[in-house]
């Protein structure tokens, strides 16, 4: 089946820096990945769409300057959070869709990030 | 605006069987999915449903009412394992799936 891999599965970095996190579809192309945001007890909150070759959509309240998203090839997808602060503390989850109209989206492990 | 309800927690016995449900109101409706979510893990796929009716598999099965905007998932010969948070989400007519806040399942011996 669709794997998507996403790494660093757990980060810790200090208020002010920059953290990468890496999201690859292992089997299958993917022209659009979503980033999703969930803070503890609550649901998954999509931030944005990646798009491949073109700009990334940011939902409603997302800094687009501060979540910076780049998807140069068909296969990985990158969010860079920029100037960490200790309220961006979270758990980030990428996904792809599936092919076809019954395809769930296909989840990486997700990235658990704690700005210190 | 758009709305997915489902309860935010619900107690069951080891064994026993337990439905969450879900209601909806989309813009549009391309499909219904159940996701299961472990503490500190990404979601994984339970059911997809388009149509009305049941779809079964294995110990679980998912229900749909498009007419109604409802959905239930039904989780049968519980076991301690599946002690776990349960999403319901929508795809509306822009393909975008619409997430609700999930139900966290506690499971009793």
């Amino acid at each position: 089946g669709a794997v998507v891999s996403q790494h660093p599965s757990r980060v810790i970095c200090k208020s002010g820096t920059s953290v990468k996190i890496e999201c690859r579809s292992l089997d299958f192309q993917a022209t659009t990945m979503f980033w999703y945001r969930q803070f503890p007890k609550q649901s998954l909150m999509l931030m944005a769409t990646s798009n491949e070759g073109s700009k990334a959509t940011y939902e409603q309240g997302v800094e687009k300057d501060k979540f910076l998203i780049n998807h140069a090839s068909l296969t990985l997808s990158t969010l860079t959070v920029t100037s960490a602060h200790p309220e961006d503390s979270s758990f980030y989850i990428c996904s792809a869709p599936g092919q076809g109209g019954s395809s769930p989206l296909h989840f990486g492990n997700g990235t658990r990030l704690t700005v210190t | 605006g758009q709305n997915i309800d489902q309860p935010t927690e619900m107690t069951a016995t080891e064994g026993a069987i337990v439905q969450i449900n879900c209601t909806y109101q989309t813009s549009g409706f391309n499909g219904l999915f159940w996701y299961q979510q472990h503490a500190g893990e990404a979601p994984t796929f339970l059911s997809y449903n388009v149509l009305d009716g049941l779809e079964e598999k294995g110990r679980f099965s998912s229900f749909l009412s498009r007419s109604k905007g409802y959905s239930y998932l039904l989780l049968k010969e519980l076991q301690m394992k599946d002690s776990a948070s349960y999403l319901c989400a929508v795809r509306d007519s822009n393909y975008q799936l619409i997430w609700g806040a999930g139900t966290k399942l506690i499971i009793k011996p």
